[in-house]
């Protein structure tokens, strides 16, 4: 079973600062089956994107991500106040199964 | 408008049984997986398993198989999770997901808001 292991746990920024999420998967990973979902408070997770870098219906071009093989990244280039919420990185694997990473908080500073 | 509902809180004993539902509307129910996905107080996001609609072909984590049972209606569009005997350590959100189509067939695309399961003596 492959584990996704997100750093940093929680990451203290402040609004309008570039926000920098990792993503390490313990094997390579099919760039089109990373997926990054966003969960606010007391909400549902919301796809963010897919495919490692394409973005979802709605989600804004300040988020983008990237990556191969072991090692990907999502950025959110200038943090609003609704972004401050907890990232998950989560892959597709064989056998029809799926696994997230344990998150990312990203919460003002 | 995709949507997924989900039943009510619960709050029950250690033992008890129960079956939670979710609901799909706004889409062909019968030819999307539907996934659950457990979150602990304060902690992330486990997959549970998956079930196809359309044939009842159900998915289970290791970690969770013999643990629940994943079923589905598709003539009321409505998918379950249940528990026959159930443990202070079921207490969670259980969300349901649709799994997406085509390019999106590795995400869960849409989500409903989540089942509060309590399990207290």
């Amino acid at each position: 079973e492959i584990v996704l292991t997100q750093s940093p746990g929680t990451l203290s920024l402040s609004p309008g600062e570039r926000a920098t999420l990792s993503c390490r998967a313990s094997q390579s990973v099919s760039s089109t089956f990373l997926v990054w979902y966003q969960q606010r408070p007391h909400q549902a997770p919301r796809l963010l994107l897919y495919g490692t870098s394409s973005r979802a219906i709605g989600i804004p071009d300040r988020f983008s991500a990237s990556g191969s093989g072991t090692d990907f990244t999502l950025i959110i280039s200038r943090l609003e106040p609704e972004d401050f919420a907890v990232y998950y990185c989560q892959q597709y694997g064989s056998s029809t199964s799926w696994t997230f990473g344990q998150g990312t908080r990203v919460e003002m500073k | 408008e995709v949507q997924l509902v989900q039943s009510g809180a619960e709050v029950k004993k250690p033992g008890e049984s129960l079956k939670i539902s979710c609901k799909g509307s706004g889409y062909s129910f019968a030819t999307y997986w539907i996934a659950w996905v457990r979150q602990m107080p304060g902690r992330g996001l486990e997959w549970m398993g998956v079930i196809y609609p359309s044939d009842s072909d159900t998915r289970y984590s290791p970690s969770f198989q013999g643990q629940v049972t994943i079923s589905a209606d598709k003539s009321s569009s409505t998918a379950y999770l249940q528990w026959s005997s159930l443990k202070a350590s079921d207490t969670a959100i259980y969300y349901c997901a649709r799994r997406g189509g085509s390019a999106f067939y590795a995400t869960f695309d849409y989500w409903g808001l989540g089942t509060l399961v309590t399990v207290s003596s």
